[in-house]
């Protein structure tokens, strides 16, 4: 069985890029979750997805950053026109639609913007 | 005031040790609370959970919930060095978990 797989693993981006972050849930999960760790804090929610819906986005920042589940295809975090503060540890999670409280999480994409 | 609260360490302890973990919380609503294992560079490892107030024992792990005083507990018996990583409690509520700071644990040998 495989788990959550995100990638890359690693992701440099230049001020001004754009960053596209690919998570595929473990299988048969619909649910999935996008958390930000920044060096020295926690993990802090961002969004939470169901497939083709975004249920809850309210850790998002209202710009730059959106986030979607296709019916088909790996859930998608993008970051627009990316800034040095975007750098951070992006961890995506599942869980199946019943049990919401266990969620599994990948290993997560390192943005580091230069 | 941080809906969840705890304390970075890092705990040193040696192998063998009891160690014990704890968090507070602001939020009363809250029902569900969760304990993830960090290994550095890696994502969380979900240990245990536990609903409302209690116990529960799971191995050598132990989660304890008082909801009267918001204080979260995990206790780890016979401490050994694989366990030196970074332990997260996550209160979960609507849809999302809450996560502390994390404690980083080293036991060494």
């Amino acid at each position: 069985n495989a788990g959550v797989m995100q990638n890359p693993r690693h992701l440099v981006r230049r001020r001004g890029q754009e960053a596209r972050l690919r998570c595929s849930p473990v299988k048969g999960h619909s649910h999935v979750y996008w958390y930000r760790q920044l060096p020295e804090e926690g993990l802090k929610f961002m969004v939470y997805l169901q497939k083709e819906n975004i249920i809850d986005e309210s850790g998002m920042p209202k710009e730059r950053f959106s986030a979607e589940f296709p019916k088909e295809g790996p859930s998608i975090l993008r970051i627009q026109q990316v800034v040095r503060g975007d750098s951070a540890a992006y961890f995506c999670a599942s869980s199946p639609p019943v049990v919401n409280t266990e969620a599994f999480f990948g290993q997560g994409t390192r943005l580091t913007v230069v | 005031q941080k809906e969840v609260e705890q304390d970075p360490g890092p705990l040193s302890v040696p192998e063998g040790a009891i160690v014990s973990l704890n968090c507070t919380y602001s939020n009363s609503a809250f029902q569900y609370f969760m304990w993830y294992r960090q290994y550095s560079r890696k994502g969380p490892e979900l240990l245990m959970y536990t609903y409302s107030s209690g116990n529960k024992e799971d191995g050598r792990f132990t989660a304890q919930v008082d909801k009267s005083s918001k204080y979260i507990s995990l206790f780890i018996r016979d401490s050994q060095p694989s366990d030196s990583a970074t332990y997260l409690c996550a209160p979960y509520h609507t849809d999302k978990l809450i996560f502390g700071t994390g404690t980083r644990l080293q036991v060494f040998p």
